[in-house]
């Protein structure tokens, strides 16, 4: 069976400041992993998905997450935080033609 | 290249009234799903679609909730008799087949039970 932890529902960071989304996975079988933006009253969009190739994964706007079997995480990056980055961000699992999501976290850029 | 389209984008009905919701997914998309997202939460797997054979339908509540997917394309999810902890966000997304596609979502249909 697969699920996925986002540690924190909440994350608030300034504007120009590093932003960390947490992500844990637990999958019996080597998973493919994925990153989703959610903006208010829109449709979930990919920002990266990792599937066994580079362990660091670039997305789009800038984010990037990076693949730890040791510590069965996907944690997700970027360097420098926009306002458009506000949104909620989900980590998602998928093995065996199961795929969950996670409960997502928040982000809020203060300006 | 159009994205998924849904419809409605909202609905209000009143508890014990049928409702449906319509999507059409990607050309060329084998796999369509259904999530259910309630509000804070993440989305949660109703039931896939492989063509028109539903091969994962374990989270469906079958008392109430049905789904088709005729000719493998269009498909529709109905809840009847609707009750109000139905009051939810209904997303549809569909691939290409395989644990590692990109599933492609649409804008969601936000229904409301009174």
């Amino acid at each position: 069976a697969q699920s996925v932890t986002q540690l924190g529902s909440h994350v608030s960071v300034s504007e120009g400041a590093l932003v960390l989304l947490r992500c844990n996975y637990s999958s019996s079988v080597p998973p493919y992993l994925f990153w989703y933006v959610q903006y208010p009253n829109k449709g979930l969009q990919l920002l990266l998905k990792y599937t066994s190739a580079a362990t660091l994964v670039k997305g789009i706007n800038g984010f990037e997450a990076e693949f730890k079997k040791s510590e069965t995480s996907f944690h997700l990056t970027k360097p420098s935080a926009h306002m458009s980055d506000a949104a909620e961000y989900f980590c998602a699992v998928s093995a065996r033609n199961q795929f969950y999501f996670g409960t997502g976290t928040s982000l809020t850029v203060i300006p | 290249e159009a994205g998924v389209v849904q419809s409605p984008r909202y609905k209000i009905i009143e508890k014990k009234q049928p409702v449906a919701f319509w999507c059409n997914p990607i050309s060329g998309h084998n796999t369509l799903y259904w999530y259910r997202q309630n509000l804070g939460q993440g989305p949660e797997l109703l039931i896939r679609y492989e063509n028109e054979e539903a091969v994962d339908d374990s989270q469906l509540p079958k008392d109430r909730f049905s789904a088709e997917r005729l000719k493998g394309v269009d498909s529709t999810l109905k809840i009847q008799p609707a009750e109000l902890g139905d009051s939810a966000v209904y997303l549809c997304a569909s691939s290409l087949s395989g644990d590692y596609n990109e599933q492609f979502f649409g804008p969601g249909t936000r229904l409301t039970v009174l």
